[in-house]
């Protein structure tokens, strides 16, 4: 099972920032955040991944509360090509490593 | 460069027929996992193989098979196939680096998915 769970889906208007929650309560201390995003009929896009410090790229920023028990992925100025699946994934531990289970995600509509 | 490479595309099989879907990993990944997308789901683990041993397996029949070869592409065989088994079936690689700690390696962890292979069952 996911170790995470986040909303089912979100609204942003073009050009506005688009912030995704996701609540990892049971993350332990060596274990990352992953963000994924699906657009349609595509194979899932890693975005970005952190441990305890924010992180940012090109994509996206990552914010990680202090107690790491919860994190935001912000879209700095969404646009319609943003309209996606998006996955926040905490590994899963099994007898050969750590596994990547996707949950059901936040289906975030970017309107004009 | 090129990415992770699936091939088919796209399949049409009868029930209770064979298939092989294939996978060709990013240039240097030596590990490949397989996925199964059902429509209006998230992806769903079914293997993972390193080094061509199999590192994972998620909680699918024994129908589901995989292999992986010395160049680190991989197969999928599905036998006995079902009508429940119509889904989009996903391969992704990725760059596990066996010196690093162990705990580096299993936590970081980036994968890269190819774009899949919709598999019809009639």
């Amino acid at each position: 099972d996911a170790k995470t769970t986040q909303p089912t889906s979100m609204d942003c208007a073009e050009g506005r920032a688009a912030n995704l929650p996701c609540n990892h309560s049971t993350i332990s201390g060596n274990e990352y955040v992953y963000w994924y995003r699906q657009i349609h009929s595509q194979g899932p896009q890693y975005i970005i991944h952190g441990l305890k410090n924010n992180e940012t790229n090109e994509m996206a920023s990552l914010i990680i509360t202090e107690d790491r028990k919860s994190s935001t992925l912000i879209l700095p100025h969404a646009t319609l090509r943003d309209t996606a699946v998006y996955y926040c994934i905490v590994r899963v531990p099994h007898t050969g490593g750590f596994k990547t289970i996707f949950g059901a995600g936040t289906r975030l509509f970017v309107k004009a | 460069d090129a990415g992770v490479t699936q091939s088919p595309t796209h399949l049409i099989k009868t029930r209770g027929q064979q298939v092989t879907l294939r996978c060709s990993p990013i240039s240097g990944h030596k590990s490949v996992s397989w996925y199964q997308q059902v429509l209006g789901q998230g992806p769903q683990f079914i293997f993972q193989y390193y080094e061509k041993e199999e590192r994972g397996r998620g909680n699918f029949p024994d129908r589901f098979s995989a292999r992986q070869f010395p160049n680190y592409s991989s197969e999928l065989n599905v036998n006995a196939l079902l009508l429940g088994d119509s889904a989009l079936y996903l391969c992704a690689s990725s760059f596990l680096d066996r010196t690093e700690a162990p705990w580096q390696e299993r936590n970081n962890e980036k994968l890269f998915f190819g774009s899949g292979t919709q598999l019809s069952v009639l």
